[in-house]
């Protein structure tokens, strides 16, 4: 059974780079191409899309946050990693990551979540 | 970007009563469309994908439908574990994948 586990500082200080790595277990990141999903939610609010990236590395990030992004993927552990620079409250949030339920490129509806880990921002 | 609107933005029903969520793009995403609940404390679930098509072990009382621009999930005779958050979301065109702001199912 596929699972997705999200692991980073829970609190990150303004101007600093946000980092969290996506873990994994259940399935290799290689055997399918699938579009690995960042999304975050803020407290009391709805769902962003941050950005999304295949298993050989092809990057595809929301244009809202771009300028700041960078996701990374790791074969060798089974990891997805991102990085948000230049971080403010407004990036205080519940961070997720997800996998889709299919490969294909319209097949972009999120079908395996994990449990989220929330990130703080503050001095 | 697609923009993404529901409505309403929360609803009142009582146990056992329908429940029609609807959802509207910004310009055609074809059939390309996602219905998520989400409950307190815990992750999305997808519930819809194609539209209308359930994804893995979701009951038969939730359904969606529509095209193009106009969407509904309806959720035939409300039990108490369905009242949360649903969200639909986008994904014909992305870069960006874009949500709705959720709809507020609450008992009546």
């Amino acid at each position: 059974q596929l699972q997705l586990q999200e692991s980073g500082p829970g609190l990150v200080k303004p101007s600093e780079t946000l980092s969290l790595t996506c873990t994994v277990s259940g399935d290799s990141i290689s055997s399918d191409s699938y579009y690995w999903g960042w999304l975050r939610q803020p407290p009391g609010k709805g769902l962003e899309w941050i950005g999304s990236i295949s298993y050989s590395g092809s990057t595809y990030y929301n244009p809202s946050l771009k300028s700041r992004v960078t996701m990374s993927v790791d074969t060798s552990k089974n990891q997805i990693s991102l990085k948000l620079s230049s971080v403010t409250a407004e990036d205080t949030a519940l961070y997720y990551c997800a996998r889709p339920y299919s490969t294909s490129w319209y097949g972009n509806a999120l079908d395996i979540w994990g449990q989220g880990t929330m990130v703080t921002v503050s001095s | 970007e697609i923009v993404m609107t529901q409505s309403p933005a929360t609803l009142s029903v009582s146990p056992g009563e329908r429940a029609t969520l609807s959802c509207r793009a910004s310009q055609s995403v074809r059939t390309n469309l996602a219905w998520y609940q989400q409950k307190p404390g815990q992750a999305p679930r997808l519930l819809i994908y194609g539209a209308s098509t359930r994804a893995t072990g979701i009951p038969a009382r939730f359904s969606g439908s529509g095209s193009g621009t106009e969407f509904t999930l309806t959720i035939s005779s409300l039990q108490s574990e369905d009242f949360a958050v649903y969200y639909c979301q986008q994904y014909n065109n992305w870069p960006p994948l874009t949500f709705g702001g959720g709809t507020k199912v609450e008992i009546k």
